[in-house]
């Protein structure tokens, strides 16, 4: 099976700016979650999504919202771009949800954004 | 709340010696642990999981981990250590209730030749 696959790899925006990140999980995979990784802060979950609907969200502002499509791909939106948003933006996917807790994620390799 | 520690932000070992990187965990439940590595400009790789039955996990590239309830640890280990190895390591934890994947700092693993 191919594994996670994230779109663009790398991204470049200045301050005030929005940005549009995509994620598609392994095929049959059903949950997708979000993480941002920076080198202070490490690992931080953004959010999960499962069938289309929102089921765990991390300590993020508002300006950070994500959805997911009937055919299980997911985008995340940025919007307000600040300097402080530069990382890398990791999607994971698994069968199920946290509600499975042994489940395994599985990780893509991640969109680079830079904030200029 | 569940947290990881990874007390090491960096391992050194010669290549041919074996390997411990160490992780040690809080949760209210029972802990379901997990570990990844990650090499530069990759995402995170799963190597291996402990949910329940022996406490010594085999996982991928000849990796192992030991899980120890009463000192609330998992420990990485491999018995012969190479280059190759030389990356980002993450520990992590789920509850054993509904919750979020809940990744320690990372430990960078250092193999010299």
């Amino acid at each position: 099976k191919a594994g996670v696959t994230q779109t663009p790899r790398y991204l470049i925006k200045t301050r005030g700016q929005q940005v549009t990140l995509s994620c598609s999980p392994i095929s049959g995979h059903r949950s997708v979650s979000w993480y941002q990784q920076t080198p202070g802060q490490g690992l931080q979950f953004l959010f999960e999504y499962f069938s289309e609907t929102q089921r765990n969200k991390g300590n993020f502002p508002g300006r950070f919202s994500g959805r997911q499509f009937s055919n299980s791909r997911s985008e995340m939106n940025v919007s307000t771009l600040e300097l402080g948003d530069s990382a890398l933006y990791l999607c994971a996917s698994s069968e199920t949800p946290g509600l499975a807790s042994t489940d395994t994620q599985y990780f893509g390799p991640g969109t680079r954004l830079t904030v200029l | 709340a569940q947290s990881v520690a990874q007390p090491e932000d960096q391992v050194n070992v010669a290549e041919g010696n074996p390997l411990t990187v160490k992780c040690t965990y809080s949760v209210s439940g029972n802990p379901y642990l997990f570990w990844y590595v990650q090499y530069p400009n990759r995402g995170l790789q799963f190597l291996l999981k402990y949910i329940t039955g022996d406490n010594l996990v085999k996982g991928s590239y000849g990796f192992e981990a030991e899980f120890n309830k009463s000192q609330t640890s998992f420990h990485l280990k491999k018995p012969s250590a190479l280059v190759s190895d030389s990356a980002l390591y993450f520990c992590a934890v789920r509850d054993g209730g509904y919750s979020t994947l809940t990744f320690g700092k990372g430990t960078m693993l250092l193999v010299s030749p």
